[in-house]
């Protein structure tokens, strides 16, 4: 099956920095997802893009789809110590029911 | 309060004792998804159900089975595990599977299969 690229795979920054990180495909999506999973948790739907180009904000975090429908963005401005877990992106293709997941970035906030 | 229900959250069992693992969600979703998720692979569907009845098989099926008897319940069924199994499991669910709707995943199971 199909998996998204994710990088990078794990980050370490102090608490207040700003956080990048991004998600590369062969294949285009009509759909991006940026999910966040808290340790012992289940993924939690942070933000949805639907249309290529489209930047969309929630709070701190902003997330980009990428115009060739092959990539999409999540930054986080002035990290803070909830903001550690991880974090994933998923794409929908269309006329797909699956969605396909990335393998993940691990942010971690030194104090 | 809507929400994902996955029983049991920890489970340590021996290679080919039949297990199940139950997932329940109270929200009347029409479609639900299991998932693994292993270290640097992320999360990768199992199986999938887009209606009562209606079950495909997502990226990894080898190994597992499911049913989806009623709307509220899809059931994860391991018949003879082994120890590449060991994983933490997702359910989750969404209204439709179109459009990305968002899915609202369980608290996850973790499986030790010696």
């Amino acid at each position: 099956g199909q998996q998204l690229n994710q990088s990078p795979q794990s980050m370490f920054i102090q608490e207040g920095e700003d956080v990048s990180m991004n998600c590369t495909s062969s294949s285009i999506f009509n759909t991006w997802l940026w999910y966040k999973q808290d340790p012992g948790e289940g993924p939690v739907l942070l933000i949805a893009l639907y249309k290529a180009g489209e930047l969309t904000s929630n709070g701190r975090l902003t997330a980009q789809f990428g115009i060739t429908r092959k990539d999409s963005f999540l930054n986080i401005s002035a990290s803070i110590p909830s903001d550690v877990g991880i974090y994933f992106c998923a794409g929908l293709a269309f006329g797909n029911e699956k969605l396909t997941f990335g393998t993940g970035t691990r942010l971690t906030i030194i104090p | 309060e809507a929400q994902v229900t996955q029983n049991p959250r920890y489970l340590i069992t021996v290679t080919g004792k039949k297990l199940t693992v139950t997932c329940s969600q109270n929200m009347n979703h029409e479609y639900m998804s299991w998932y693994r998720q292993d270290p640097g692979l992320g999360l990768r569907q199992i199986y999938y159900s887009m209606n009562v009845e209606v079950t495909d098989k997502g990226d990894v099926p080898e190994g597992y089975k499911v049913s989806r008897k009623e709307k509220r319940n899809f059931p994860l069924i391991l018949e003879s595990p082994s120890p590449n199994q060991t994983s933490l499991y997702f359910c989750a669910s969404s209204l439709g599977a179109g459009s990305g709707e968002t899915q609202y995943f369980g608290p996850g199971t973790r499986l030790l299969v010696l």
